[in-house]
């Protein structure tokens, strides 16, 4: 079974102070993690993704298999960083349906 | 290069009830998913197309079915609606099932069972 666990509803910080949106994951094979983040209004977009070990907008993620987690971090918070963050996790369970397995979000509010 | 596209963006229907839900996928993905995001909740998988072939399906009754078309636009059809069915609708397309690509995804459809 796939589970993704977001220990943090709501998450609030101040401009410029570092911001870690923690995930936790459960799964028994080799786990692809993403990011997925939602703006007011706008449509769920793909943030970051595990295997291409890149840094969006200056968030960056690590994925540590032995304590099954891929927390979100950004050294300095903009207050446009505020939005709904969703971790999610992607598994081919027995076949070549890679579907996703979302945790429940964590909503991030950065403050002037 | 156009992205998802889902119709219509709010529907509200009464309690037994059939609805449609429809979405274009992503030009050339060929790989369509269907969730359902309740309120406070993350996006619950629902099942998914590939090349007109269901190849997965998440724990949701048999009254959510679908379709995948030649051209890969996609439908979600819920029979027998229930109250708890008020959710919103997410579309998602993915190129081939290829690994690690993730999903782009629609704007989704508000249901309201009433």
């Amino acid at each position: 079974a796939q589970r993704v666990t977001q220990p943090e509803k709501l998450l609030s910080v101040f401009k410029g102070a570092p911001v870690e949106l923690k995930c936790n994951y459960s799964y028994s094979g080799s786990p692809e993690l993403f990011w997925y983040v939602q703006y007011s209004r706008q449509r769920l977009q793909l943030l970051l993704r595990h295997i291409s070990r890149e840094s969006i907008k200056g968030f960056t993620a690590d994925l540590n298999k032995g304590e099954t987690s891929f927390h979100l971090k950004k050294p300095f918070a903009q207050e446009e960083d505020s939005a709904m963050y969703y971790c999610a996790l992607s598994g081919n369970s027995g076949g070549s349906n890679y579907k996703l397995t979302f945790g429940k979000g964590t909503l991030l509010t950065v403050n002037p | 290069e156009t992205g998802v596209t889902q119709s219509p963006t709010h529907l509200i229907k009464t309690r037994g009830q059939q609805v449609t839900l429809r979405c274009s996928s992503q030009s050339g993905h060929n790989t369509v998913s269907w969730y359902q995001q309740a309120l406070g909740q993350g996006p619950q998988f629902i099942f998914q197309y590939y090349r007109e072939e269901e190849n997965g399906r998440g724990n949701f009754p048999p009254r959510f079915s679908g379709l995948q078309f030649p051209n890969y636009s996609s439908e979600l059809n819920v029979n027998a609606l229930e109250l708890d069915d008020s959710a919103l609708y997410l579309c998602a397309s993915s190129p081939d099932g290829i690994r690690g690509y993730g999903y782009t995804f629609g704007s989704g459809t508000r249901l309201t069972v009433v």
